[in-house]
């Protein structure tokens, strides 16, 4: 079982369209990571939150750790298909410990 | 400023054998993460070194098994491979403390 559970799992969408994505844990986490994975590549780092009920905002994407630190969102507003990739949510316990969740693969259609 | 580095990018070999792969750390980071991914699924967190020293890991067996040199860089040793261990390998490096992390672009590993 997966200590960070994502949803939704797949998601295909139409260009401009809004879309948001989860990231779920019944564990405390020290901080929380979003990158975004394409075929073949590592992932990239798009964001890291620390504080409780922290925003983050990147150009489109908005990142919100909750207040307990045990979940997260990913918010996308008007996406386009370069957005186009797997998602990932991922927490630190212990500072030298992470968890991944399973991935988001989204799909933006032209 | 390198980015994170992982050779080889594809290897094959057959169940049994033993395998090494090598990641070079982003420059002037002290931490290295290894991540074994299996298609579809998100990383699993295998070890960290931390200035040559083992200061983490997750649940693999001991046949998984690491080294940070002086200028930390790393390898991941895995002893008698078995089918199951064919998997994207990603390492990533970070600085102590700060909790962000660097991905190579892995090493794709397929045992026959």
């Amino acid at each position: 079982t997966q200590l960070l559970e994502q949803s939704p799992q797949f998601l295909s969408i139409q260009e401009g369209e809004n879309l948001t994505v989860y990231c779920n844990s019944s564990s405390v986490f020290s901080s929380l990571q979003w990158y975004r994975q394409e075929p073949g590549e590592g992932p990239v780092l798009l964001v890291t939150v620390v504080t409780g009920g922290e925003v983050k905002k990147l150009k489109r994407l908005t990142f919100q750790f909750g207040d307990a630190r045990k979940d997260s969102s990913l918010h996308i507003t008007a996406a386009q298909p370069g957005d186009t990739g797997l998602y990932l949510c991922a927490g630190a316990r212990n500072f030298n410990k992470f968890y991944f969740g399973s991935g988001t693969k989204l799909n933006v259609k032209p | 400023e390198t980015g994170v580095t992982q050779s080889p990018t594809h290897l094959i070999k057959t169940r049994g054998q033993q395998v090494t792969l090598r990641c070079s750390s982003q420059s002037g980071h002290n931490t290295v993460s290894w991540y074994q991914q299996a298609l579809g699924q998100g990383p699993q967190f295998i070890f960290q070194y931390y200035r040559e020293e083992e200061n983490g890991r997750g649940n693999f067996p001991p046949r998984f098994s690491g080294l940070q040199f002086p200028n930390y860089s790393s390898e991941l040793n895995v002893n008698a491979l078995e089918l199951d261990d064919s998997a994207l390998y990603l390492c990533a490096s970070s600085l102590r403390g700060p909790e962000t992390q660097y991905f190579g672009p892995g090493t794709r590993l397929l045992v026959l």
